[in-house]
């Protein structure tokens, strides 16, 4: 049981670059999250889904895309990355949408646009 | 506006020191998350509570859902503690309110 896979853990892009940072969990999970972490911002929400084919924007999507064709797979696509998107990427999932329900957490991304 | 506010921003500590990190929220909850982040490092889940305290070693979590405040406790506090604790409140079950983190360094 691997919980939450993130690949790759650390990337570094040209600006203009796209690319798809994975999110993978084993755990049959509905609901799965993307997050980005800035410093002195805390995470914030860029997309999220609640099975496979549902996905809606969070607080920041702008530049960003996702799509969920399956249960267990949940990318992150930049489109053209931005020195703005530099920042740690996160993906979350969790079993149900109740409140009191666990959310496991990738090991992050590491993301850097030059 | 922040749902979630956390003190101190950043901690000190001698290893073998009692810690307290707070959180205070402003939204009507059903369970409040603590999560720990190592630097470089993912993010791991605590503790889940609604109500009262919970222990897991050196770690207690307290809540007061009337007063909108919970706390975490770390008794005789070791260098392998030190890390980004970061309080986090559900709105759905995949979304949260996340606090801005409490960097914590104890020094042997």
């Amino acid at each position: 049981n691997a919980g939450v896979t993130q690949t790759p853990k650390f990337q570094v892009l040209k600006t203009g670059q796209s690319m798809t940072l994975q999110c993978a969990q084993d755990m049959n999970h509905e609901y799965m999250s993307w997050y980005r972490q800035d410093p002195g911002m805390g995470l914030r929400l860029i997309h999220y889904s609640v099975g496979a084919g549902i996905t809606d924007q969070g607080e920041v999507p702008n530049g960003y895309n996702v799509s969920r064709s399956t249960t267990e797979d949940f990318p992150l696509r930049l489109l053209s990355a931005a020195p703005s998107q530099t920042s740690v990427y996160f993906c979350a999932s969790s079993y149900s949408y109740r409140l009191d329900t666990e959310a496991f957490f990738g090991q992050g991304t590491r993301l850097t646009v030059v | 506006k922040n749902e979630v506010e956390q003190s101190p921003q950043n901690l000190t500590a001698q290893e073998g020191e009692f810690i307290t990190i707070n959180c205070s929220y402003s939204v009507g909850i059903s369970a409040l998350h603590w999560l720990q982040q190592h630097p470089g490092g993912g993010i791991v889940s605590l503790f889940m509570l609604s109500s009262g305290k919970k222990k897991h070693g050196r770690l207690i979590a307290t809540i007061n859902i009337q007063e909108k405040h919970s706390s975490l406790h770390i008794t005789a506090s070791h260098p392998r503690d030190s890390a980004v604790y970061i309080c986090a409140v559900p709105f759905t079950g995949n979304q949260f309110y996340f606090g801005t983190g409490t960097s914590l360094t104890v020094i042997p």
